[in-house]
């Protein structure tokens, strides 16, 4: 069945630190993809998404982009701050829109 | 606003008293799904609703019972909590298939001790 992966964490970085997630997915046939994110005794938010190959999500400076080739949907922001600090799910929807798929997330801190 | 409520968002209860987790929408999605979320396991769907009096199993659904009489309400039913029941709950609606992202709730905390 479809499953998404995601690096492991916690991630830690300074403030103003460049971020990556690596998110990859496995599914059949073209999946939309999503990033979602969970701050402290919240319910998850839509960070950004895409729904084609080539695309590019962005929102709040962060960016992924969906790679078909290599199944991927990496997130990246060029510097964090303290705010950023959650837990970021990556996730997929299949195109008849039964299966809403969530990787295991990623924490991440940032420090003053 | 747009939303999705669920109550309550914390609850502490004994092994087999039977509970339900209520969840509403104001956007008038047809499909709602009912979400636990585990240390190390992210989210795993338990139940998931694709319109009123349409409900279908998720990939954890032991133990749950879900209903969809209303458009806007998607209860969580424990007929029997356990202690391996205890987790974040989370529901969720969208407006349709295909591509269209996923609207959650605040969360409910249950414990069952």
């Amino acid at each position: 069945g479809d499953s998404v992966t995601q690096m492991e964490g916690p991630v830690t970085l300074s403030e103003e630190a460049f971020l990556t997630i690596n998110c990859t997915y496995t599914a059949t046939g073209y999946p939309s993809l999503f990033w979602y994110v969970q701050y402290p005794g919240e319910g998850l938010q839509l960070l950004l998404k895409a729904t084609k190959a080539d695309d590019k999500g962005s929102n709040k400076g962060f960016e992924a982009t969906y790679r078909k080739e290599t199944t991927s949907f990496h997130l990246e922001k060029g510097s964090v701050q303290v705010s950023d600090s959650a837990v970021y799910f990556c996730a997929l929807s299949d195109r008849n829109g039964q299966n809403f798929v969530f990787g295991p997330g990623t924490r991440l801190s940032v420090l003053p | 606003e747009a939303q999705v409520t669920q109550n309550p968002r914390y609850l502490i209860t004994v092994t087999g008293k039977k509970l339900t987790v209520t969840c509403s929408q104001n956007m008038n999605h047809e499909y709602m799904s009912w979400y636990r979320q585990d240390p190390g396991l992210g989210l795993r769907q338990i139940y998931y609703s694709m319109n009123v009096e349409v409900t279908d199993k998720g990939d954890v659904p032991e133990g749950y019972k879900v209903s969809r009489k209303e458009k806007r309400n998607f209860p969580l039913i424990l007929e029997s909590p356990s202690p391996n029941q205890t987790s974040l709950y989370f529901c969720a609606s969208r407006p349709g298939q295909g591509a269209s992202e996923a609207f959650f709730g605040q969360g409910t905390r249950l414990t069952v001790v």
